[in-house]
């Protein structure tokens, strides 16, 4: 299995508040990906990283920023929760272009409730 | 724009029956493409994966897929279901041709009936 961790692995916090999302990788992969997924709508990508410093939107990224300071860091922030912020957040890596086909691995999630 | 079409949000099969989870994508360009497994509460975990070296593809778990280019699938497919089956599939392929970001489909549910 891909070296990811993803912590914490469940939280529960209050409308409002900021909330950080934290994916750690082993694999020295060039990529890494947030993702949320919800009953109904799969896995949306929330945005992406492709270098230190280096980050992208995808689909539904309103409300959510990141941060990636190091290669096997990946931080994404809530600034300021809420409750259509509740799901399930799934960090991805990949070794991206150039490397392999791009296949994706998957952290173990996190579950999030904004009450 | 492209896209990944999965039939069906749940199919059901009787254990030892077999499975068919169907996957059809668009795409301007040779793609790559992948099914994933989710089990309950897990993260995704790819199955197998199309890179173009041969239609008919092996994967895990005594899953196979064979890519369609005619027909733009990707059909996942298992002989004899099993219990342990039970799980969420998805299949994604390969955006604009590069190979850092995927373009997902929407799951497939499959329940195994004793």
């Amino acid at each position: 299995d891909a070296g990811i961790t993803q912590s914490p692995r469940h939280k529960v916090t209050e409308t409002g508040t900021p909330v950080t999302l934290r994916c750690h990788q082993t694999e020295n992969h060039r990529y890494m990906y947030w993702y949320r997924q919800d009953p109904g709508h799969g896995l949306r990508l929330i945005h992406y990283s492709y270098g230190v410093k280096d980050t992208d939107k995808g689909e539904v990224s309103d409300g959510y920023s990141v941060s990636r300071s190091k290669t096997e860091d990946f931080l994404l922030t809530l600034e300021s929760a809420t409750s259509s912020q509740t799901s399930v957040y799934f960090c991805a890596i990949s070794e991206g272009q150039g490397q392999g086909s791009g296949e994706q691995y998957f952290g173990p999630g996190t579950r999030l409730t904004v009450t | 724009a492209q896209s990944v079409t999965q039939l069906g949000s749940h199919v059901s099969v009787s254990e030892g029956a077999l499975v068919l989870l169907r996957c059809n994508y668009s795409s301007s360009v040779p793609p790559y493409l992948f099914w994933y497994v989710q089990y309950p509460n897990q993260g995704l975990q790819l199955l197998l994966k199309y890179t173009s070296a041969a239609t008919l593809v092996k994967g895990i778990n005594g899953f196979e897929a064979e890519f369609k280019k005619s027909e733009t699938s990707f059909h996942l497919t298992k002989p004899s279901a099993h219990m342990s089956d039970a799980a969420e599939y998805f299949c994604a392929v390969s955006k604009g041709g590069s190979n850092y970001q995927l373009i997902w489909g929407a799951g497939t549910k499959l329940i195994i009936k004793p």
